[in-house]
């Protein structure tokens, strides 16, 4: 079956500390993993997506397939990373979330 | 471009009622998909309309059905409402052209749903 864990649902850290949020999943494909987040009041949105191999406001992410995880990190965490993360897998065609993890970073 | 538009904000219904649940996608996007998030969870992925037909079904029961129409905008629909159906019901749309795997999926801001 197809699933996403994150074991966290909140990760406290102060400005300027690394942040890593966990994601591992379950699928027996290749699969296609993303990271959205949710800002306060605002839409659910894209951070980043795996295959992109891209760094979004400076969080990257590495698939690896050997531990099934997709760890969200950033080196120093600012005020404004303060947010919903959520983890998805898209398997068969589907969409998969984790519960996802509130980040709190404090000055 | 207002982006992915849901109506109605908020919506209360009693047991045993039906409720229909409305989205506009993004403009130039043709598949729309429905997310239902109970509070604390992640969204649950109900289903997947594109070229106005289900594509994609989630793990819900038949009391839950959509529909896509002409110009891509849809309805979910949810009969005989149960207490567990409260949720924030989510509507994202892509632009999918026959490709499932591309899943860049822009949010509507949501329908509450409170079913006392």
């Amino acid at each position: 079956a197809q699933r996403v864990t994150q074991p966290e649902k909140l990760l406290s850290v102060f400005k300027g500390a690394p942040v890593e949020l966990k994601c591992n999943y379950s699928y027996s494909g290749s699969p296609e993993l993303f990271w959205y987040v949710q800002y306060s009041r605002q839409r659910l949105q894209l951070l980043l997506r795996h295959i992109s191999r891209e760094s979004i406001k400076g969080f990257t992410a590495d698939l690896n397939k050997g531990e099934t995880s997709f760890h969200l990190k950033k080196p120093f965490a600012q005020e404004e990373d303060s947010a919903m993360y959520y983890c998805a897998l898209l398997g068969y065609n589907k969409l998969i979330f984790g519960a996802g993890t509130r980040l709190a970073v404090h000055p | 471009d207002a982006g992915v538009t849901q109506s109605p904000t908020h919506l209360i219904k009693t047991r045993g009622q039906q409720v229909t649940l409305r989205c506009s996608p993004k403009s130039g996007h043709d598949t729309v998909s429905w997310y239902q998030q109970a509070l604390g969870q992640g969204p649950q992925f109900i289903f997947q309309y594109y070229e106005e037909e289900e594509r994609q079904r989630g793990n819900f029961p038949d009391r839950f059905s959509g529909h896509q129409f002409p110009n891509y905008s849809s309805e979910l629909n949810v009969n005989a409402l149960l207490l567990g159906d409260s949720a924030l019901y989510l509507c994202a749309s892509s632009f999918r052209q026959g490709n499932p795997t591309n899943e860049k999926l822009f949010f509507g801001s949501g329908t509450q749903l409170s079913v006392l």
